[in-house]
């Protein structure tokens, strides 16, 4: 299976910082990776697929990145609706598809 | 707007058989997706990819739970299963029906239930 790794693991952050959540996979999966944000109680969100396209409504101050095997997501200006538990996924094989641990983004 | 929806018991014994069901409205059953897939997440972690379902049947499972689940359709209900058998306390999390529409140009959930939580308890 391919394995992704998410670093870090958690992070603070100011209303109005940049931050950038970090996804490795254990091969070169080119640019089959997706985002997905989740908020306590409820089902995960896309965010980002093929690494870079933003999903359908979600704000320009996401943005994504990587190819290969080190994968970024991006978010600046952050607003307060978007602390969250952040999940990297890869898509290059779906048997099995394969989640990375999860960021969560916390308001310092 | 597509839609799916999660139902089971709430509550299952060790040992005992799991069945939810995924409840597709809002589109069409054959035309509207790609595929199914249900996703697992135990109390405060991470999410566990389970396994996806084309309309024809055909599934895919991850290897570390294969032996014991089962993933079926059922075209007449619109409805997409999860079948877990032997459960243990280690099964207990909340469910997620989940599923890749035509929308979408890559392999991506991109619309998801709400999810269904599973306690494990005799």
């Amino acid at each position: 299976d391919i394995q992704m790794t998410q670093s870090p693991s958690s992070l603070s952050a100011s209303v109005g910082d940049r931050v950038t959540i970090t996804c490795r996979a254990s091969q070169n999966i080119r640019d089959y990776v997706n985002w997905y944000q989740q908020k306590p109680g409820k089902a995960p969100n896309l965010l980002i697929f093929g690494a870079s396209t933003l999903h359908t409504g979600v704000a320009s101050r996401f943005s994504g990145g990587g190819s290969g095997t080190e994968f970024t997501l991006n978010i600046s200006n952050l607003q307060p609706d978007d602390f969250a538990t952040y999940y990297c996924q890869q898509s290059h094989s779906m048997l099995p598809s394969t989640f990375g641990q999860g960021t969560r983004l916390e308001i310092k | 707007q597509l839609r799916l929806q999660e139902s089971g018991p709430g509550l299952v014994k060790p040992s005992e058989t799991l069945s939810l069901t995924c409840t597709v409205s809002g589109g069409s059953f054959n035309s509207s997706f790609y595929y199914w897939g249900w996703i697992r997440q135990p109390p405060g972690k991470g999410l566990e990819y389970i396994g996806i379902i084309y309309y024809g049947g055909t599934t895919y499972y991850n290897p570390s739970v294969r032996s014991r689940f089962t993933i079926s359709i059922d075209t007449s209900k619109n409805q997409v299963s999860l079948k877990v058998t032997s459960v243990t306390g280690r099964d207990a999390a909340t469910y997620y029906c989940a599923s890749r529409s035509l929308t979408t140009r890559r392999d991506a959930f991109d619309i998801w239930g709400q999810g269904t939580v599973v306690t494990v308890s005799s």
